[in-house]
């Protein structure tokens, strides 16, 4: 069975571009979150979907980013425009339906220059 | 405001021994624990978990245990091996049990010595 994926796996852009980021879940996973990890820090949450449907976003950091699901498959995270503190490196991760328990992707490491 | 403490960054044990890694959290509402696992560029991995109900949970090398009144839990690795050498974050759903998004303490960096 095929772990959660993401891509790219790397992304060093420029301050004021835009960068969207993937995950594909587990299949059958209705639960899809995103985190992110600043150098050193604890991992944060940013946002929960259930299905396709945004359950909590309360860890978003501004209305620089997006988060889609569309169909409830895979997730895209848009940043629009980057800022130098988006830098770090953004985690996915996916569970059943009632359990605490979350997998979680490689990773997607953003440099903003 | 931190509300899962990972207190040590780093710690180093000798390879055989035991490893001891402590998290602390000020949460009540919490009521599920979870121990991640995390290699260089890689993601975590889930390790073990505990449900309040419980005070101990055991899974091969894996022992986890959690005092609710010091809402203190620890992770216990015996014998520790070369391949345990990673960072563990200690986490719990947002708001109790269930599929929330997980809060993580700062993780601690475990060093097995040959």
């Amino acid at each position: 069975e095929a772990g959660v994926t993401q891509f790219p796996s790397h992304s060093v852009i420029e301050k004021g571009q835009t960068v969207t980021l993937r995950c594909d879940p587990i299949s059958g996973h209705d639960n899809l979150y995103w985190y992110r990890r600043v150098m050193g820090k604890e991992i944060k949450f940013l946002l929960h979907f259930v299905k396709e449907s945004k359950q909590d976003e309360s860890g978003m950091p501004n209305n620089r980013f997006l988060a889609e699901r569309t169909g409830g498959t895979y997730s895209t995270l848009k940043v629009q425009p980057a800022e130098l503190e988006d830098s770090g490196v953004y985690f996915c991760a996916s569970s059943l339906q009632d359990g605490p328990v979350a997998f979680f992707g490689q990773g997607t490491r953003l440099t903003v220059v | 405001d931190q509300q899962v403490k990972q207190n040590s960054p780093s710690l180093s044990v000798q390879e055989g021994r035991i490893s001891i890694l402590n998290c602390d959290y000020t949460n009540s509402m919490f009521d599920y624990f979870l121990w991640y696992k995390k290699y260089p560029a890689e993601g975590p991995t889930f390790l073990i978990s505990i449900s309040s109900i419980k005070d101990k949970n055991e899974d091969g090398r894996f022992t986890v245990f959690l005092n609710k009144s010091a809402k203190h839990l620890s992770l216990h690795i015996v014998p520790s091996q070369p391949g345990d050498s990673a960072v563990y974050f200690c986490a719990a759903p947002k708001s109790g049990g269930g599929a929330d998004g997980l809060t993580f303490g700062k993780g601690t960096h475990l060093i097995i010595q040959p």
